[in-house]
């Protein structure tokens, strides 16, 4: 099946700190990836949708300058957060589909728990 | 608006059956899918509807109605693996996927 690859897994770091989380795509192309953030006990909020090549698309409320996404490659894209403070202490996670209709399940990376102190 | 209505916790014995709802209010529709995720993890892909009808998949089966903007994960012979928190999501015309609220499950023996 498709595996999709999140890394770091875990990262604690101080406040003012800028963090990289990359998410991969191994065995198959996604030409459009998905970044979520959830809160414990909470659903999947989308952050923004990642397409190769070109801007991210960011949902309302989602800070663009806060939240970097990149999609270097039709097997790559990164989320960026910047400047991190306590309030963006979060489970992100990210997700791509093999190809585009409603029928292709999104598979989603395993996830990075970010904890700003 | 956009949302997805689940209810927020759902327990069960072992060897049970347990259904859960959600119904749905989305500007677009593309089909009702259901994932698993377990506490730390991420969601895993359960099953998908995009028509009216019964999905059977092994011991989990879900069910979806358009015209009532309604679905239901059914899941048969509980086993307590099964505790984890299930969310529905309606994959809209821009291939996003907008998630429910959550339901949790808890399973005793």
């Amino acid at each position: 099946g498709a595996v999709v690859s999140q890394h770091p897994s875990w990262v604690i770091c101080k406040s003012g700190t800028s963090v990289k989380i990359e998410c991969r795509s191994l065995d198959f192309q996604a030409t459009t990836m998905f970044w979520y953030r959830q809160f414990p006990k909470q659903s999947l909020m989308l952050m923004a949708t990642s397409n190769e090549g070109s801007k991210a698309t960011y949902e309302q409320g989602v800070e663009k300058d806060k939240f970097l996404i990149n999609h270097a490659s039709l097997t790559l894209s990164t989320l960026t957060v910047t400047s991190a403070h306590p309030e963006d202490s979060s489970f992100y996670i990210c997700s791509g589909s093999e190809s585009q209709g409603g029928n292709q399940p999104q598979h989603f990376g395993d996830g990075t728990r970010l904890s700003i102190l | 608006g956009q949302s997805l209505e689940q209810p927020s916790e759902v327990t069960a014995v072992e060897g049970a059956i347990v259904q859960i709802n959600c119904t749905y209010q989305t500007s677009g529709f593309y089909g009702l899918s259901w994932y698993q995720q377990h506490d730390g993890g991420a969601p895993t892909f359960l099953s998908y509807n995009a028509l009216d009808g019964l999905e059977e998949t092994g011991r989990f089966s879900s069910f979806l109605s358009r015209s009532d903007s309604y679905g239901y994960l059914l899941l048969q012979e509980l086993q307590m693996k099964d505790s984890a928190s299930y969310f529905c999501a309606v994959r809209d015309n821009t291939d996003k996927l907008i998630f429910g609220t959550g339901t949790r499950l808890q399973v005793f023996p």
